[in-house]
């Protein structure tokens, strides 16, 4: 079975830091690119760093870019986001995303998710 | 601008067909894709590229892409299918993803 199992949320104060994993079972990892979306409490979803499938090129959006970053081991199928300096407007879900290919460029969509892992940040 | 919007809500009759659509500059040259949300859940893939169902979904959902609009149509709608409904585009001018606002459906 296709699965995607994200760890690493947790309560921390503002300014902290938490190291988000998401481990990949049932697929071939090392093959596709990788994302991470967020969805903070009663609102939509948003992207937030993607990385082609052996880590040469890394994407950020603009909300996270220098306090974030996307990282994987395809030794160990697993894809990690460190999130440094925290934010009260960083409080959300953050779901791991599988993509349709190697890299972002052919435009394919995200076909398999984890259930998310929550992240709150305290002020 | 990358913007994707989308109505807040659209409401449709159990067994009528809903429509909802995805507004951005051009969205007719780029690969769009949906994706539903149940309340609690995590996003599923509905439709890639435009128009492209993955294994598993009903042929009910469909989608087209034209010009400055994509619209996911559900046919003969089921109370299963409440749930709020995003588009997604990959940006290539930014190299970001973006996602629409969003479109809670309603059954009614």
């Amino acid at each position: 079975e296709v699965q995607l199992l994200e760890s690493g949320g947790g309560l921390v104060q503002a300014g902290g830091s938490l190291r988000l994993s998401c481990a990949a079972s049932g697929f071939s990892f090392s093959s596709y690119a990788m994302s991470w979306v967020r969805q903070a409490p009663g609102k939509g979803l948003e992207w937030v760093s993607g990385i082609s499938d052996r880590g040469g090129s890394t994407y950020y959006a603009d909300s996270v870019k220098g306090h974030f970053t996307i990282s994987r081991d395809n030794s160990k199928k697993t894809l990690y986001l460190q999130v440094n300096s925290l934010r009260a407007e960083d409080t959300a879900v953050y779901y791991c995303a599988k993509s349709g290919d190697s890299d972002f460029w052919s435009g394919d969509g995200m076909d398999v998710w984890g259930q998310g892992t929550t992240v709150t940040v305290s002020s | 601008s990358s913007d994707l919007i989308q109505p807040l809500s659209v409401s449709v009759a159990l067994g009528q067909t809903a429509r909802i659509t995805c507004g951005g500059n051009n969205l007719g040259s780029k690969n769009v894709h949906w994706y539903q949300q149940k309340s609690g859940q995590a996003p599923v893939l509905v439709i890639y590229r435009d128009k492209n169902r993955p294994s598993g979904i009903p042929e009910r959902f469909s989608g087209s892409n034209s010009g400055n609009t994509a619209t996911l149509t559900i046919s003969r709608v089921q109370a299963g299918d409440e749930a709020e409904y995003y588009c997604q585009v990959w940006d290539s001018s930014i190299a970001h993803y973006v996602f629409g606002t969003g479109t809670a459906v309603t059954v009614l």
